[in-house]
């Protein structure tokens, strides 16, 4: 079937605007992960949904990171007032109840 | 709250030979221990993983990882490096408390040389 998918693949924005990544999981898969991975770093935990509600969202960074899964599938990683400094891969991830998380390939923002 | 250690940055083994990749974990209670690889250009894989049962866990690859608790470790290893395993290795571990937050470590990159 499917993996897990990410839209878009790269996106350039400049400081100060706003941007949303999308993520498409397995269909079926439950938990819903987002990580923000650094060059040379491992992925750095965000948030996790379990269904339609975020059960962990103590990795993101500030109040200008938002994610939201209306209906248990989709997720929308929100990002306001971008900065330099969110320039990363955000990689997506999906799982069956917190087993092996199967990823998407990312998407590269960087922020000019 | 959980943390992994890899303590190298780099690991490099002769093919053919053995290798280890090291990581060490800190969590509260019962710990389910993971391993990813990412290939250059390539997302990350799941290669193995330790939930319950015994200690020595088999994988892709013919990849295999020792879990052993009283040193907090979850070291990976293959008897025989192929030049192809060559890529970042990604040790990660999430507490059995309900929740399923992952924490992954700063990754061990393998050259594996001909």
């Amino acid at each position: 079937g499917a993996g897990v998918s990410q839209t878009p693949s790269n996106k350039v924005t400049e400081k100060g605007k706003y941007v949303e990544l999308r993520c498409d999981p397995i269909s079926g898969h439950t938990a819903l992960y987002w990580y923000r991975q650094s060059l040379g770093q491992g992925p750095e935990f965000l948030i996790y949904f379990q269904g339609t509600g975020a059960a962990d969202d103590s990795g993101l960074p500030n109040d200008r990171f938002f994610a939201v899964r209306p209906e248990g599938s989709v997720s929308t990683l929100k990002i306001q007032r971008t900065e330099r400094g969110d320039s990363a891969v955000y990689l997506c991830a999906s799982s069956l109840q917190g087993n092996e998380q199967f990823f998407g390939p990312g998407t590269r923002l960087t922020v000019l | 709250a959980q943390s992994v250690a890899q303590p190298e940055d780099q690991v490099n083994v002769a093919e053919g030979n053995p290798l280890t990749v090291k990581c060490t974990y800190s969590v509260s209670g019962n710990p389910y221990l993971f391993w990813y690889v990412q290939y250059p250009n390539r997302g990350l894989q799941f290669l193995l993983k330790y939930i319950t049962g015994d200690n020595l866990v088999k994988g892709s690859y013919g990849f295999e990882a020792e879990f052993n608790k009283s040193q907090t470790s979850f070291h990976l290893k293959k008897p025989s490096a192929l030049v192809s395993d060559s890529a970042l290795y990604f040790c990660a571990v999430r507490e059995n408390t309900g929740g399923f937050k992952t924490i992954f470590g700063a990754g061990t990159r393998l050259f594996v040389k001909a």
